[in-house]
């Protein structure tokens, strides 16, 4: 079984659909995390999760909206996305709590998500 | 600015040839942390590398290498004897201590690595 693992692996959505992604890991980490991987541009970091506490990208439109039941479950709840949303959602994990600026990031392979 | 800047989009070599991946950062911090990150096609990131700011040491690990140059802001990443399996993109990545991890990783746009048979 794979660290960190994503489902589901596509998804095609209309604007007005909502939908959830779902992210888990397997590695006893404490941080859990949401990537937007646009083509041509670099990873963007939408939220990040702890026990402690939650940080988000100011940046990220409330259509986009996390949720994280526990330290192995991370959910991206998705509402009237626009076509520009259509991205590959990376999930990711690391050890130690939100403020460990060195930890190595445990990734998941992503949904890719369509808008149309 | 970009923090993070890899300047070549899309490198081509065949196989067996050395190719190197260039990555130049900006930070005012002095303690930091640099990391390389492959992205094969099945598409999760895979951690290859972390250097603190404090270790200017070369290392090597098999076929790769990694020069840290402070001097010129630089983290390059040396494949020698390039294979297939070694097709991919490949992202360098920024971690500053003035963010205390809460703003995650700053990574450039990635190199595409494509290694011809």
């Amino acid at each position: 079984e794979t660290g960190v693992t994503q489902t589901p692996r596509h998804l095609v959505m209309g604007m007005t659909n909502k939908k959830s992604l779902k992210c888990e890991q397997h590695l006893g980490h404490n941080a859990m995390y949401w990537y937007k991987q646009s083509a041509k541009k670099p990873l963007e970091l939408m939220f990040v999760y702890s026990l402690e506490e939650r940080v988000e990208n100011n940046s990220v439109p409330s259509r986009f909206s996390p949720e994280c039941p526990n330290s192995s479950h991370l959910f991206l709840h998705l509402h009237t996305l626009q076509p520009e949303d259509s991205a590959l959602y990376l999930c990711a994990s690391s050890h130690s709590g939100i403020r460990a600026y060195n930890e190595k990031l445990f990734f998941g392979s992503g949904t890719q998500l369509s808008v149309l | 600015a970009q923090k993070v800047t890899q300047a070549q989009t899309e490198i081509s070599v065949v196989e067996k040839e050395d190719v190197t991946l260039d990555c130049v950062y900006e930070t005012r911090d002095t303690t930091y942390y640099l990391f390389w990150y492959k992205q094969p096609p099945s598409g999760e990131l895979v951690f290859l590398i972390r250097r603190n700011s404090f270790d200017e040491q070369n290392e090597i690990s098999g076929r790769y290498s990694w020069n840290f140059q402070k001097s010129t802001s630089s983290f390059n990443f040396t494949i020698t004897a390039s294979q297939v399996v070694d097709s991919a993109v490949y992202f360098c990545a920024l971690s500053e201590i003035s963010g205390g991890g809460a703003d995650g990783l700053t990574f450039g746009k990635g190199t595409h690595l494509i290694i011809q048979p």
